[in-house]
């Protein structure tokens, strides 16, 4: 299984850029790496997904390396809104997905 | 597209009692899953359905646990004899078969359970 390690908690303020890495030095070739965002009491939601190099969407953009072993999701411009857990999977193939304990982004005024 | 739905939301039980939780995934989305999450961890995978089929379950789903999903539609997670530590935030997801070798899962807002 995929075992990914990200930093337990960061903060940061109103505007800034955060970047978050996420370690998975084991990840398969054919594994895809995703981020997901939880609030407290609802869900997880689907940020973004990739494979390697770069994607971007209107949340956030992913930066896979070429070796594959870690990866780093950017918010821009981040917002009190953005206060919440954020999760990278490195998921096997098939549909087990394994979370970790995920990062919590404090964002301050 | 509602989204994924749970009921009930919340559930507060008495040790050793039966209970039972209701997902109704996305309508187009054959996949369902359940995780389980106790407070400041991620999401524990306990079983997975394509369609009606139960494919995978968790070594953490024991015997008291039994989840269904008999029409391939909505699921049921029942848990028999209820222990303290069974209380935690049930989730329920749900997925289509992508063009990635992974699915992007839908999660619902959670059932919470408290074993008294």
């Amino acid at each position: 299984l995929a075992k990914t390690t990200q930093p337990i908690s960061m903060d940061s303020y109103e505007g800034q850029e955060v970047n978050i890495t996420c370690s998975h030095n084991n990840i398969a070739t054919n594994d895809y790496i995703t981020w997901y965002q939880q609030f407290p009491s609802q869900g997880p939601r689907f940020i973004i997904q990739g494979y390697k190099t770069k994607v971007t969407n209107e949340v956030a953009s992913l930066f896979i390396p070429a070796d594959r072993k870690s990866s780093t999701l950017s918010l821009p411009r981040v917002s009190l809104s953005d206060t919440a857990v954020y999760y990278c999977l490195g998921q096997t193939r098939g549909f087990k997905t394994i979370f970790g304990a995920g990062t919590r982004l404090f964002v301050k005024a | 597209d509602t989204g994924v739905s749970q009921n009930p939301r919340h559930k507060i039980t008495k040790r050793g009692q039966n209970v039972t939780f209701r997902c109704d995934p996305i309508s187009e989305h054959n996949r369902l899953y359940w995780y389980r999450q106790t407070l400041g961890q991620g999401p524990e995978f306990l079983t997975y359905f394509q369609n009606e089929a139960q494919l995978e379950k968790s070594r953490l789903l024991s015997d008291r646990f039994s989840a269904e999903r008999p029409k391939g539609s909505f699921s049921t997670l029942e848990i028999q004899r209820t222990e303290q530590g069974d209380s935690a935030m049930y989730l329920c997801a749900s997925s289509y078969p992508g063009q990635t070798s992974t699915d992007t899962q839908y999660f619902g807002p959670g059932t919470r359970l408290t074993v008294l």
